[in-house]
């Protein structure tokens, strides 16, 4: 089946430095991938779509200044959190898309600022 | 309303018990994903279906497009099942075009 990894699985960061994220599609091509943030005891949200060669599309109150996003190749998206601070500190999680309708999860990533 | 509802929140059972999380949902769909979320936060893929029944080891999803409605059941109970279910749907057209609608997810603890 379809696999997707991410890297780090979780990184502990000084408040002020930036992480940077990687969500790879092991053994298939993603041209989307998706974005989610998850705070504790709440449900995935969405933050912003990642497409290969273009500009992410990023949801409503989430700021693309702070949140970088990278699809530079058809396996690769990246997620780079900037000058994080301790309201950062989330569990982040990717998925890729799979032909048209099929979208397989990344483990995540467990962010702490401190 | 939640678009998608699950029930229960919580559910308790013991060991060998047959398991079923019910998933609800009120916006048209391209497809149905269940996914399971361990105690240190990952999430795994379990399955992803528009349409029938699909079955891998004693995990089976059931959807029922006229009703709007998929259950997860889970024979054969373990403890290492312990984790938290979240049912999400996906939206019509080509789910690049959009997102999924998360349901709160249900917590399962299988006693030993």
């Amino acid at each position: 089946g379809a696999v997707v990894s991410q890297h780090p699985s979780w990184v502990i960061c000084k408040s002020g430095t930036s992480v940077k994220i990687e969500c790879r599609s092991l053994d298939f091509q993603a041209t989307t991938m998706f974005w989610y943030r998850q705070f504790p005891k709440q449900s995935l949200m969405l933050m912003a779509t990642s497409n290969e060669g273009s500009k992410a599309t990023y949801e409503q109150g989430v700021e693309k200044d702070k949140f970088l996003i990278n699809h530079a190749s058809l396996t690769l998206s990246t997620l780079t959190v900037t000058s994080a601070h301790p309201e950062d500190s989330s569990f982040y999680i990717c998925s890729a898309v799979y032909g048209a309708y099929e979208q397989y999860f990344g483990p995540g990533t467990r962010l702490t600022v401190t | 309303k939640n678009e998608v509802e699950q029930s229960p929140q919580n559910l308790t059972a013991q060991e060998g018990e047959f398991i079923t999380i019910n998933c609800s949902y009120s916006v048209g769909i391209s497809a149905l994903h269940w996914l399971q979320q361990h105690p240190g936060g990952g999430i795994v893929s379990l399955f992803m279906l528009s349409s029938g029944k699909k079955k891998h080891g004693r995990l089976i999803a059931t959807i029922n497009i006229q009703e709007k409605h998929s259950s997860l059941h889970i024979t054969a109970s373990h403890p290492r099942d312990s984790a938290v279910y979240i049912c999400a749907a996906g939206s019509l057209g080509e789910v690049s075009q959009g997102n999924l609608i998360f349901g709160k997810g249900t917590k399962l603890s299988v006693k030993p």
